[in-house]
């Protein structure tokens, strides 16, 4: 059982179109992170929240922590294809040495 | 980007034989960290490394050995290949310390089959 379950895992849309992913455990983080992953390639940081209730905005992305810091979630607005890619939640355990990743949400995005 | 370099790239190799996979890092981070990743479980932790000689084991680590004898490279060794280790492996560096913000680099990852 992983400690972090994303969903939707996968979500096909039209470009213009809102979405949101979330990110849920049953377990406390001192940090939550989202990585975003294209194919052939290592995932690669977005953003980090590190306050419980903390929102973050990237553009058109915006990020949030949950209060209790056991969530997450990702809203994107007005989605382009160029947001298409795998989009994985991540937290720090073990006073931040251990860096464990949800089950991933796939993201196609077409004209 | 991070130096982070995975070697091999791809390998196919036949159920039963040891295989190790190196992960060569020029940032003198000191953590270092084996996932695989299999569609629908995004990425699993295999062992991670705190420094050299110093290992610990993630939540998929039965069938898996690791070895750092340097601060630059974290090796994994599949000891007698299963088909169920098919899959594409990612190292990643960190240097926590205790920050809370800390970030991941990876590498290029390897594709790895177990005919």
């Amino acid at each position: 059982t992983q400690l972090l379950e994303q969903s939707p895992q996968f979500l096909s849309i039209q470009e213009g179109e809102n979405l949101t992913v979330y990110c849920n455990s049953s377990s406390v983080f001192s940090s939550l992170q989202w990585y975003r992953q294209e194919p052939g390639e290592g995932p690669v940081l977005l953003v980090t929240v590190v306050t419980g209730g903390e929102v973050k905005k990237l553009k058109r992305l915006t990020f949030q922590f949950g209060d209790a810091r056991k969530d997450s979630s990702l809203h994107i607005t007005a989605a382009q294809p160029g947001d298409t890619g795998l989009y994985l939640c991540a937290g720090w355990t073990g006073t931040a040495s251990k860096l464990t990743f949800g089950t991933g949400t796939r993201l196609q995005v077409t004209l | 980007d991070a130096g982070i370099t995975q070697s091999p790239r791809h390998k196919v190799t036949e159920t039963g034989t040891p295989v190790t996979l190196r992960c060569h890092q020029t940032e003198n981070h000191r953590y270092m960290y084996w996932y695989r990743q299999d569609p629908g479980h995004g990425l699993r932790l295999i062992h991670y490394s705190y420094g050299v000689k110093d290992t610990d084991k993630g939540e998929v680590s039965d069938g898996y050995s690791v070895s750092r004898s340097k601060t630059e490279d974290f090796l994994l060794t599949l000891e007698s290949a299963t088909s169920s280790q098919t899959s594409v492996y990612f190292c990643a560096i960190s240097d926590p310390g205790l920050k809370r913000n800390t970030e991941a680099f990876f590498g290029q990852g390897t594709r790895l089959t177990v005919v």
